[in-house]
């Protein structure tokens, strides 16, 4: 058990839908990071928040859309949902501060599995 | 632009035997390296990590060695358990980049008894 709690666990919904993942990072973890992994695809990296504040983005489609609570927990909202958002998507979170020496490990939630049909 | 490259998808092992996990980079900027274990419908578990500093980490049956000039590393287990049996991600991050990893597209390692 890594610490990071994910929900839901699967999700089944249509296209043109919305979805709202939710992530709970480790005790004392600041950042949060969202990760899609598609069918044969390696982990891709979406976006990272640090302490609320947007940190980096990465593939993320104008589409999908995150944020980080006061209370560290992060949701990451898809909308206009098509059949190729079908994936896992994982949330990860670590100390790591804004300015992190190299050395920070973060460490994966289960995933939260979306299939849109 | 993959800057994190895994070239062997696949790779079958006998249980007892070394099972060597490649991996290649190109971002020279690259200065911390982590392998992670996945299984399937699990999210990826942090296994050992090594810095630029540093050529070689071992950690018990896990040894990741790290070749900047050439800009590739490898995991080495040894002796390969059933147990090992999974998907392995390479990941690399960069200096003042906030802890964000790049990650490999995994190589599927199966060890058969």
């Amino acid at each position: 058990d890594s610490g990071v709690t994910q929900t839901p666990k699967h999700l089944i919904t249509a296209t043109g839908q919305r979805v709202t993942l939710r992530c709970s990072p480790r005790s004392g973890d600041l950042s949060v990071y969202w990760y899609q992994q598609s069918l044969d695809q390696g982990l891709q990296f979406l976006i990272h928040y640090y302490n609320g504040e947007e940190r980096a983005k990465g593939n993320i489609l104008e589409r999908f859309s995150a944020q980080q609570f006061p209370d560290l927990h992060s949701e990451l909202n898809l909308s206009s949902l098509e059949l190729g958002d079908s994936a896992l998507y994982f949330c990860a979170s670590s100390v790591a501060t804004v300015s992190v020496p190299s050395g920070n490990t973060i460490y994966f939630g289960e995933g939260s599995w979306l299939t849109v049909v | 632009d993959q800057q994190v490259k895994q070239n062997s998808p696949s790779l079958s092992v006998q249980e007892g035997r070394i099972s060597i996990l490649n991996c290649d980079y190109t971002n020279s900027m690259f200065d911390y390296f982590l392998w992670y274990k996945k299984y399937p419908a699990e999210g990826p578990t942090f296994l050992i990590s090594i810095s630029s500093i540093k050529d070689k980490n071992e950690d018990g049956r896990f040894t990741v060695f790290l070749n900047k000039s050439a800009k590739h590393l490898s995991l080495h287990i040894v002796p390969s358990q059933p147990g090992d049996s999974a998907v392995y991600f390479c990941a690399a991050s960069a200096r003042n980049q906030g802890g964000k990893l790049i990650f490999g597209q995994g190589t599927e390692l199966s060890v058969k008894p």
